[in-house]
């Protein structure tokens, strides 16, 4: 699986739209871009998943440069529930498609 | 979405014995199924693919005679931690895809064990 680089943290006002970079320059033709988060103590949530489109659901929004070595994770009105660790992890889209998680961005939303 | 679930939710145990963890796809079929490894602070650390009807694939470093891992039916994978140590206590977390349904990888809640 493709490496990811994540920043370490990132604050964000209540309300506001939270940005979130990623870095996966090595990423291969058919490996997927996968964001997960991580509140304190749980196992990760799915958030959302592309391959080169800009894709939208309920929770967030995925951003993909054309060149698909970078995304950005929106979240478009940041609460205090969304204080958590993010993870962007490539993947294949395969039943053997494991994912190896990096650091990720702690963001804290703050009131 | 799909869910997966693991127990016990917590455990303690003495130095030397065994602790079975549980993972189960509540409504659907997994075929495939990993374990993590999380240590305070850490990031999640991937230690073995369970295969349904077969061996599971270990990641470097992780002893499988210490890690037993049973896949033994569509919806089961379990976690022996055989002879546990301190050194083994840690959040430990099960994921499985809901393929082909849908590419997405469901994560069980985790488990904290703690060795005394």
């Amino acid at each position: 699986d493709a490496k990811t680089t994540q920043p370490t943290s990132m604050d964000c006002a209540e309300g506001r739209a939270a940005n979130l970079p990623c870095n996966h320059s090595t990423i291969s033709g058919n490996e997927y871009v996968y964001w997960y988060r991580q509140i304190h103590s749980q196992g990760p949530q799915y958030i959302i998943h592309g391959l080169k489109n800009n894709e939208t659901n309920e929770m967030a929004s995925l951003i993909i440069t054309e060149d698909r070595k970078s995304s950005t994770l929106i979240l478009p009105h940041a609460t205090l529930r969304d204080t958590a660790v993010y993870y962007c992890i490539v993947r294949v889209n395969t039943n053997a498609g494991k994912s190896t998680f990096g650091d990720g961005t702690t963001l804290t939303v703050k009131p | 979405g799909a869910v997966v679930s693991q127990h016990p939710s917590w455990v303690i145990c003495k130095s030397g014995t065994s602790v079975k963890i549980e993972c189960r796809s509540l409504d659907f079929q997994a075929t495939t199924m990993f374990w993590y490894r999380q240590f305070p602070k850490q990031s999640l650390m991937l230690m073995a693919t369970s295969n349904e009807g077969s061996k599971a694939t270990y990641e470097q470093g992780v002893e499988k005679d210490k890690f037993l891992i049973n896949h033994a039916s569509l919806t089961l994978s379990t976690l022996t931690v055989t002879s546990a140590h301190p050194e083994d206590s840690s959040f430990y977390i099960c994921s499985a895809p809901d393929w082909p349904s849908s590419y997405e990888q469901y994560f069980g809640p985790g488990t904290r064990l703690t060795v005394t």
